[in-house]
């Protein structure tokens, strides 16, 4: 199984609003992404956590909170957020950080008023 | 950080046609991945080669390393095929991971 699950898949949101995204996967993986993709661009790395561990911030605002509360889950809490904030929000997994096959998923389309 | 220039950044092709896409690099790189974006957003992972030559059915990818680039062939190609194809690496930091702008393929019955 290399599935990567995320919920929701779509989101919409008040700048005033506190929300959250989840990312999923069984498959042993030790290392997890989170990734922000605007429309018609690559997506870029927000954060790495390696086993459990956050590993790399891209320099993201702290309007973006990342928690791995287990090896399997991947958080992403969102606070205070800006209209330009919008994209899709891609989890990915590997076996070990950066070393490997990251698999992705579907992600959360996000809309912030 | 390490520069990925992938080309062409658009390709329309009739089906049953074959192609070639490429990735540029700026440095040595201990990881590269090929994927596919589909219209819906989903990215799936097509190769992971960071060396040496893959094949998986109609798709195949060779990365020459020390000459710094990448190449992606797609043979008969299907409707299916369309979306943007991404190239992505890391060096050996293991801090970073870059993609490239993409090609966006059109796949025309």
């Amino acid at each position: 199984d290399t599935e990567v699950t995320q919920t929701p898949k779509h989101l919409v949101m008040g700048m005033t609003n506190k929300k959250s995204l989840k990312c999923e996967q069984h498959m042993g993986h030790r290392a997890m992404y989170w990734y922000k993709q605007k429309a018609k661009k690559p997506p870029e790395l927000m954060f790495v956590y390696s086993y459990e561990k956050l590993s790399i911030n891209e320099s993201v605002p702290s309007r973006f909170s990342p928690e791995c509360p287990n090896s399997s889950l991947l958080n992403l809490h969102l606070h205070a957020l800006q209209p330009e904030d919008s994209a899709l929000y891609l989890c990915a997994s590997s076996q070990e950080q950066l070393t490997d096959t990251q698999y992705f998923g579907p992600g959360t389309r996000l809309t912030v008023l | 950080g390490i520069q990925v220039e992938q080309s062409p950044p658009d390709l329309i092709l009739q089906e049953g046609a074959n192609s070639t896409l490429r990735c540029n690099f700026s440095d040595s790189v201990n990881n590269l991945q090929w994927f596919h974006q589909n219209p819906w957003g989903q990215l799936i992972n097509l190769f992971y080669i960071p060396s040496g030559t893959k094949q998986n059915g109609r798709l195949s990818a060779t990365t020459v390393a020390t000459e710094r680039y990448s190449l992606l062939y797609i043979s008969s190609s299907q409707t299916t095929d369309s979306g943007v194809y991404f190239c992505a690496v890391g060096g050996y930091n293991f801090n970073k991971f870059y993609f490239g702008s993409g090609t966006k393929l059109n796949v025309k019955p």
